[in-house]
């Protein structure tokens, strides 16, 4: 079975700054794909960023980054120049790809507080 | 490009009643997928559903059933309300490829349950 943890289930950072969560996971599996997502007071669900377990190459998008160590299976998002509307519950997420594509296994969370 | 549309957003229901969600995938979305969110047990995984089929489904009981019609849209169906049943209930929609961005998940706003 897949499984997600989330070891920080609360984090702070002072707005500007850099602050990194921490993911692992458990699989078998050989081709996954890795997301983190952002879910802020209003509960909606919003994809930060994805990695496709094949590649080597660690995803970034605009401030936010990843760290995928695929023989460690850890999976940590680095948040550059922290902002205030960065406070959120940020979910790390697992799928088995192609075929299964619509089942995550999600983790726990980690609630991040930017501070001004 | 129109998000992921759920129906309705906030619902309250008395116990041993049946409740009826909808969800509307992004354009050319088949893969549906439903999930469950409380403080206790966090995102659990209902079931998906990619073009009219259950391809996936989580540990629920059978109370929990959903649907997938012709045009990719999807009702979920809670018969026998339970209080537990209060939850933030979540639809996603994915396109099962293998480009840039296939399998990556997309989340609606949620529909709110309320079981009193």
């Amino acid at each position: 079975a897949q499984t997600v943890t989330q070891s920080q289930p609360e984090m702070s950072v002072q707005e500007a700054e850099t602050v990194t969560l921490s993911c692992t996971y458990d699989t078998s599996e050989n081709n996954y794909y890795l997301f983190w997502y952002k879910q802020p007071p209003s509960r909606q669900m919003i994809l930060v960023i994805r990695q496709e377990a094949y590649k080597q190459q660690n995803a970034t998008e605009n401030r936010f980054s990843v760290n995928f160590q695929k023989a460690a299976k850890s999976f940590s998002l680095k948040i550059s120049d922290s902002q205030l509307g960065d406070t959120a519950m940020y979910f790390c997420a697992f799928s088995i790809s192609y075929n299964q594509g619509g089942k995550l296994i999600f983790g726990q969370g980690t609630e991040l507080s930017v501070k001004p | 490009k129109a998000g992921v549309t759920q129906t309705p957003r906030y619902l309250i229901k008395t116990r041993g009643q049946q409740v009826t969600l909808s969800c509307s995938p992004i354009s050319g979305h088949r893969s549906v997928s439903w999930y469950q969110q409380t403080p206790g047990q966090g995102l659990q995984f209902l079931f998906e559903y990619f073009s009219e089929t259950q391809r996936n489904k989580g540990n629920f009981p059978g109370r929990f059933s959903g649907r997938q019609f012709s045009n990719s849209r999807s009702e979920m169906n809670v018969s026998t309300l339970e209080l537990g049943d209060s939850a933030l209930y979540l639809c996603a929609s994915s396109s099962p490829s293998r480009g840039a961005k296939g399998n990556t998940i997309y989340f609606g706003e949620g529909s709110w349950l309320t079981v009193v």
